[in-house]
C-alpha cells in the first residue's frame, strides 16, 4: 500500500484566499484524522471522521475551518479565509477499524502551509 | 486538553548510551502508543501497550506502564545516530479511535 498521501505537500498562499488541503486514507481505513503542528501548539487534533462521518470536530479552531469525507478514500481540510496564523503543518492519518484490535495510527507526510 | 506530557523536553546522549523518556497522563486509559517524528516527516507508530499490560519490547525498544502512577517509560538501548528524531506519546482514552497527543521529547543521539 502506498500510505497516508496528502496533497500538496507545500502551500504558499496570501492572507485571505482560500486554502484546500487532501488526504488519501489507506484502503481498509475507516477513521480519518486530520492534525495541526506547530512548534507553539504542538500537534493537535482538529476533527476526525469514522466511516465517512465527522465524530468529533471540536478542534476545529474556527468557522473559517472545514473539513469533509465524501467518500472512503477522500477527504479535504478547507481554509476560507486562511490567515498568517493558519501557517503550520497539517496531517492527515488513518487507522482500521477498532474492531480488529488495531489502534495505532498511519500519518501522511504533510503539508506544510505559509500564509503570507 | 494536554492528556499526555513528556518528560524530558530535548534529551542530548552520545551513540551506544541509552535513552529514556517518560509520558504522564490524567485520566483512564484503553491504551498508550509511542510514535517517532523524523524532522520534516509524518508520525511513525513504533509501540502499542494496553492498559492491563506493564511491559513490552520491541527491538531495542522497552516501554513500560505504570497505570497507578498515570505514566510510561520509552527506553531505547544501545543508540544510534539514526535514532534522533522527537518522540511522542499518545494515549487512547477509548473516546472511538481517537489519540491524545503530548508535546514530545527531542532526542538527539550524537555519533
Amino acid at each position: 500500500d502506498a500510505g497516508v498521501i496528502q496533497s500538496p505537500r507545500h502551500e504558499v498562499t496570501e492572507m485571505g484566499q482560500e486554502v484546500t488541503l487532501r488526504c488519501k486514507p489507506i484502503s481498509g481505513h475507516d477513521y480519518l484524522f486530520w492534525y495541526r503542528q506547530t512548534m507553539m501548539r504542538g500537534l493537535e487534533l482538529l476533527i476526525y471522521f469514522n466511516n465517512n462521518v465527522p465524530i468529533d470536530d471540536s478542534g476545529m479552531p474556527e468557522d473559517r475551518f472545514s473539513a469533509k469525507m465524501p467518500n472512503a478514500s477522500f477527504s479535504t481540510l478547507k481554509i476560507q479565509p486562511s490567515e498568517p496564523r493558519d501557517s503550520a503543518v497539517y496531517f492527515c492519518a488513518s487507522s482500521l477499524p477498532i474492531g480488529q484490535g488495531r489502534y495505532e495510527q498511519y500519518f501522511g507526510p504533510g503539508t506544510r502551509l505559509t500564509v503570507t | 486538553s494536554q492528556q499526555g506530557e513528556e518528560d524530558p523536553q530535548a534529551l542530548s546522549i552520545q551513540e551506544g548510551e541509552n535513552a529514556t523518556m517518560n509520558c504522564s497522563y490524567k485520566t483512564s486509559i484503553n491504551n498508550l502508543q509511542w510514535y517517532r517524528q523524523n524532522s520534516g516527516r509524518g508520525l511513525v507508530h513504533l509501540i502499542l501497550i494496553r492498559s492491563n499490560e506493564r511491559e513490552k519490547h520491541s527491538g531495542r525498544l522497552r516501554v513500560t506502564l505504570d497505570t497507578s502512577k498515570k505514566s510510561s517509560s520509552l527506553l531505547i538501548t544501545a543508540s544510534r545516530a539514526a535514532d534522533t528524531a522527537s518522540y511522542f506519546c499518545a494515549t487512547d482514552s477509548n473516546q472511538g479511535g481517537k489519540l491524545i497527543f503530548g508535546q514530545g521529547t527531542e532526542l538527539s543521539v550524537k555519533p
